[in-house]
């Protein structure tokens, strides 16, 4: 079963603009983590944010976590197209497994 | 500093038969953690190992098992392949069961059933 869902399930923008999803979960976690996959490779590990925190950023990444509203955002500012990918979120709970959205497909055109 | 690692990467089987998928996790890990991810979906979680033994399970079924030997690599079965087995399988390794920790993944083994 999915627990995030993320939001567009496709985005498709410019090179320098700036790319925004969404994910939404459904029960409490211990943190929330975003992961890049470009076609056909493994994932790639992007932020983790934990429960208890609110936004947390690295270099052109910022991502925000509302655990009231059991959602989160991530935005890629200022995007290049080698920033085009498969993005997922997933959450961790106190099981020790990630549990995986469906993904947004990122589409950043030069 | 060597990566995890899978092999094969492509695999070609027919219905009934059986699989074995390895992994080596990255220097520096001792837990391993499989995935299957179909296409155009999220990864789903199959297990865990840690120390060697199935730590966690996910909603698969039996014909899905695993081992994980004392240098931490790891191995994935599958037995009684079905159509619907076709996916993308992927490791990922971390420390100490992984707990708020970064998952680090293989480029995984793309399975194919006939």
């Amino acid at each position: 079963s999915q627990q995030g869902e993320e939001d567009p399930q496709a985005l498709s923008i410019q090179e320098g603009e700036n790319a925004t999803m969404n994910c939404s979960y459904k029960t409490s976690i211990n943190n929330l983590q975003w992961y890049r996959q470009n076609s056909g490779r493994g994932l790639v590990h992007l932020i983790l944010i934990r429960s208890n925190e609110r936004e947390k950023h690295s270099g052109r990444l910022r991502v925000t976590l509302d655990t009231s509203k059991k959602s989160s955002s991530l935005l890629i500012t200022a995007s290049r197209a080698a920033d085009t990918a498969s993005y997922f979120c997933a959450t961790e709970s106190s099981n020790y497994k990630l549990t995986f959205g469906k993904g947004t497909l990122l589409t950043v055109n030069p | 500093d060597a990566g995890v690692t899978q092999s094969p990467t492509h695999l070609i089987k027919t219905r009934g038969q059986q699989v074995t998928l390895r992994c080596s996790p990255k220097s520096g890990h001792d837990t391993v953690s499989w995935y299957q991810q179909a296409l155009g979906q999220g990864p789903q979680f199959i297990f865990q190992y840690y120390e060697e033994e199935e730590r966690q399970r996910g909603n698969f079924p039996d014909r899905f098992s695993g081992h994980q030997f004392p240098n931490y690599s790891s191995e994935l079965n599958v037995n009684a392949l079905l159509l619907g087995d076709s996916a993308l399988y992927l490791c990922a390794s971390s420390k100490d069961r992984g707990l708020s920790q970064p998952q680090h993944f293989g480029d995984g083994t793309r399975l194919s059933i006939l």
